[in-house]
């Protein structure tokens, strides 16, 4: 029931396309949802995160679609750029006295010229 | 702005050998402090996490211990490695209370020989 599952686990975009990456969660305490974005050799960094009381959140090329029914969320990346090829991670925090981020298995994206 | 440093950022060291690694935040006060592991194809894994100075929660039992000496340094040890504690060892910040982003440092690579 902690677990978020991510998918896919690779994931390969042309230039200017459109990078979608999958999360899905059983646990229904988890009100908190970050993305994070993970270059080789280099700790994760906060890309972007939404609450389940918000459906999308945008911030640049990078936006999060929540579907609190389906217990689902993604992150879509638009005008994908070779400098977004890393490795992203979903979570979900549950801040119910919880400190425990669970973490997707992670993606890796590599976005081609 | 608040920094996180850890270090070394590799290290190699014979099975059966001490470990001792370090985690310092600059520029905030109190905050939350984890000990992450991260192995290929399979995510983070919280180790620790500390809500204070000498408070030390451990989410995975194992053969790593961690120790909370100042409000904003956070140590990682082990008495005898073995090599099943190779891997990428993140360690985290962030504010007190729900719904706080972490934020990590830029991690040591430990291969245990």
């Amino acid at each position: 029931q902690q677990q978020v599952k991510q998918s896919p686990q690779s994931l390969i975009v042309q230039k200017g396309g459109i990078s979608i990456i999958n999360c899905a969660y059983e646990n229904t305490a988890f009100d908190y949802f970050p993305w994070y974005q993970q270059f080789p050799g280099k700790g994760p960094a906060l890309l972007i995160a939404i609450r389940p009381d918000v459906s999308e959140k945008k911030e640049g090329r990078f936006t999060i679609s929540f579907n609190k029914s389906a217990k689902q969320f993604s992150l879509h990346i638009m005008d994908s750029q070779p400098g977004d090829s890393a490795t992203y991670f979903c979570a979900a925090y549950s801040g119910a006295g919880s400190y425990q981020l669970t973490f997707g298995k992670g993606t890796k994206l590599s976005v081609i010229p | 702005s608040q920094t996180i440093h850890q270090w070394p950022a590799t290290l190699v060291q014979p099975v059966g050998s001490p470990l001792s690694l370090e985690c310092t935040v600059e520029g905030t006060s109190n905050p939350n402090l984890y000990w992450y592991r991260q192995a290929a194809g399979r995510g983070l894994q919280l180790l620790f996490y500390s809500v204070g100075i000498g408070q030390i929660s451990s989410e995975v039992p194992q053969n790593l211990s961690a120790s909370r000496p100042q409000d904003r340094q956070f140590i990682l040890s082990s008495k005898k490695l073995l090599l099943s504690d190779s891997g990428f060892y993140l360690c985290a910040w962030s504010g007190q209370g729900g719904h706080q982003p972490q934020h990590f440092g830029d991690g040591t690579r430990l291969s245990i020989l």
